[in-house]
């Protein structure tokens, strides 16, 4: 079984502080995701990898950057915090580009920026 | 950028109720995946459907994506209160999962 595990339920963190956002994965994809989910707007792509220190831009990349050093983990930086940036985070990962891989999603992180 | 339109955005109905939930575009996709999300988990995948007219049976859910690969919708009979969550459908338009378009979700709540 796909597991996805993302380091943290719940994070709070103040305007401007650095954040780290931390996935693995344990099933040897090699695609990898994250998203941000909210209310009445749904699931957003921020940023996807599809290979070890590839990347590339979802639909909302501003604000945030991405790092895949290794292939099980992907993490996801927010370089500077602000308060429009609350929200679920939801890391997922995917067996590369095989028609119609579905997405394996881990539990999600809670962040509230303050 | 193409849209998923699901609706009802919320549903509550009694347990026994049947339902249906709808996910629109004006798009084709390649195929259309479902999704469950239950509240503190990701979502997880129920089906994907790839041909136009595809009837998928999973016990009490039917999925059916439409003929011209526009449209699709999810019939649950005699709910039960473990279907109750976010129901999410999601289009792949480029035959790569890259490309996935969410719907924003119908929440079910079914009471017992």
């Amino acid at each position: 079984d796909v597991k996805v595990t993302q380091s943290s339920r719940y994070l709070v963190k103040r305007t401007g502080e650095k954040v780290f956002l931390e996935c693995v994965q344990d099933m040897d994809h090699e695609n990898m995701f994250w998203y941000r989910q909210d209310p009445g707007l749904g699931l957003r792509l921020i940023y996807f990898s599809y290979d070890v220190k590839m990347k590339e831009k979802g639909d909302i990349p501003e604000g945030y950057s991405v790092s895949r050093e290794k292939k099980e983990r992907f993490s996801l930086i927010l370089e500077s915090a602000s308060t429009n940036q609350t929200s679920m985070y939801l890391c997922a990962s995917s067996l590369i580009d095989r028609d119609n891989s579905p997405l394996h999603f881990g539990n999600g992180t809670r962040l509230t920026v303050t | 950028t193409q849209l998923l339109e699901q609706s009802p955005q919320f549903l509550s109905i009694q347990e026994g109720e049947n339902l249906t939930v709808y996910c629109n575009s004006s798009s084709v996709f390649s195929s259309l995946q479902w999704y469950r999300q239950e509240p503190g988990e990701g979502p997880v995948l129920l089906v994907t459907v790839v041909t136009g007219g595809e009837v998928k049976k999973l016990k009490r859910l039917t999925f059916q994506f439409g003929d011209a690969r526009k449209d699709s919708s999810l019939h649950i009979t005699a709910a039960q209160p473990g279907d109750t969550g976010l129901y999410l459908c999601a289009g792949n338009s480029g035959g790569s999962n890259y490309k996935l378009t969410f719907g924003k979700g119908t929440l079910l709540t079914v009471n017992p």
